[in-house]
């Protein structure tokens, strides 16, 4: 059973464009966590959100965590090829050791 | 610099032998773990050590033993490789709610 669904999987855009990635699940998290992972890299960790409802936002990432703490959202503004990358939600049940979504490879062209 | 180093960066090996992976981390975090990313990028947990105590084992086979020398180092021995074993293998440290990865060790097992 997969704890965090991420969705879409694979996501291919044009500099310039909108997205939305999701994370989803039927447990409550006290916590979300997004990753990005470049190509040979490890992940590196861009936001934490622990309210519900609550939006963070770094530059052009707009991190949303749902009102009951089972979801969370980002959304990329205008995206760069830089911004190419695999990424990931990330929570840990109580208790338990962090789990991760099985990512969502992000690809920008320019 | 680096807060989280692997060596090696790629380990290529014949099924039936045995092999090590080093893990140092220099941030002073007591918490490390190993992690297992297959081939369609899904991140798994295997193992947690705190203060050089195992504190989480995720079913892994026993053909993998991770030993903790020191706060500092945790390293992942395989005995008698398998197929399956090949994966990118992470080590990770953290903070509370934060954590540091490695840059990976891709294994091959031909």
């Amino acid at each position: 059973t997969q704890l965090l669904k991420q969705s879409p999987q694979f996501l291919s855009i044009q500099e310039g464009e909108n997205l939305t990635v999701y994370c989803n699940s039927s447990s409550v998290f006290s916590s979300l966590q997004w990753y990005r992972q470049e190509p040979g890299e490890g992940p590196v960790l861009l936001v934490t959100v622990v309210t519900g409802g609550e939006v963070k936002k770094l530059k052009r990432l707009t991190f949303q965590f749902g009102d009951a703490r089972k979801d969370s959202s980002l959304h990329i503004t205008a995206a760069q090829p830089g911004d190419t990358g695999l990424y990931l939600c990330a929570g840990a049940p109580a208790g338990t050791a962090l789990i991760f979504g099985k990512g969502t490879t992000l690809s920008v062209s320019s | 610099d680096t807060a989280v180093s692997q060596t090696p960066k790629y380990l290529v090996t014949q099924m039936g032998n045995d092999k090590s992976i080093k893990c140092e981390q220099n941030l002073g975090h007591d918490t490390m773990y190993w992690y297992k990313q297959d081939s369609k990028k899904f991140l798994k947990i295997m193992f947690s050590y705190n203060n050089k105590e195992l504190i989480i084992n995720e079913t892994v086979p026993n053909r993998f033993s991770p030993k903790s020398p020191d706060k500092a180092h945790l390293n992942l021995h395989i005995n008698s490789l398998e197929l399956g074993d090949s994966a990118v293998y992470f080590c990770a440290s953290s903070l509370p709610g934060v954590q540091f990865f490695g840059p990976g060790t891709r294994l091959t097992v031909l």
